[in-house]
């Protein structure tokens, strides 16, 4: 079993519709939890983490995690053409140490 | 803030070649991470340095990896010598490790490496 497991996608879906993008960890010992947004030929970069259970908003983005069913979300509202990117979710397993999912394909149509 | 630099940005080589790889963090982050990206195994970790001290290489292939990093604003990765399933793209990221949580990694901009 994968330590974070993702839907490989592509998940598709319109235009101002709302995108939920999932991820189930194996590490019941793992605190933080951060998801990334990926461009296709770009680097990484930090959407939002969580420490706690329970939901936490950012502007159009929202985390969600469950840690007794070891489930990490994201929800991303009035979804736009330009949020089409790969979705990584990451756990820290150690002490410093992530270990990121393979990554969830989002496409929004116009 | 510049971000984390990597350079170079395209490596071409050929199969048997040492490749060098660089980053350079965020100044005053103390946390260095290298990650390889292929579309097989997705985002992997290499090794991470915390103040400057190599923590955990348990992700280096074999052998031919090989990391240092001499002082806080600077890290190499080398690959002696390359082999063409070395493909991939190389990404260094740092982060600010202070509290008992894991802290935001920012990643660099990635080295793509073509091993032919």
């Amino acid at each position: 079993q994968k330590e974070v497991e993702q839907n490989s996608g592509p998940l598709s879906v319109p235009e101002g519709a709302i995108a939920s993008l999932n991820c189930t960890y194996s590490d019941r010992g793992s605190q933080s939890f951060f998801w990334y947004r990926q461009y296709s030929g770009k680097s990484p970069e930090l959407i939002m983490f969580i420490y706690s259970n329970g939901d936490k908003e950012d502007g159009r983005f929202t985390a969600q995690l469950n840690k007794a069913s070891q489930y990490v979300s994201l929800l991303i509202r009035d979804s736009q053409p330009s949020d089409s990117a790969t979705y990584l979710c990451a756990v820290n397993s150690s002490f410093q140490k992530l270990v990121f999912g393979t990554g969830t394909r989002l496409l929004v149509s116009p | 803030d510049a971000g984390v630099i990597q350079s170079p940005r395209h490596e071409v080589t050929e199969m048997g070649q040492e490749v060098t790889l660089r980053c350079k963090p965020i100044s005053g982050h103390n946390s260095l991470f290298w990650y390889r990206q292929t579309m097989m195994r997705g985002l992997e970790l290499l090794i991470y340095f915390n103040n400057n001290v190599p923590i955990d290489d348990s992700g280096m292939p074999e052998d031919r990896f090989s990391a240092k990093m001499p002082n806080a604003s600077f890290s190499t990765l080398k690959i002696q010598p390359s082999e063409p399933r070395d493909s991939a793209v190389y990404f260094c990221a740092s982060s600010a490790q202070a509290s008992g949580y894991q802290e935001t990694q920012y990643f660099g901009p990635g080295t793509r490496l073509l091993v032919l």
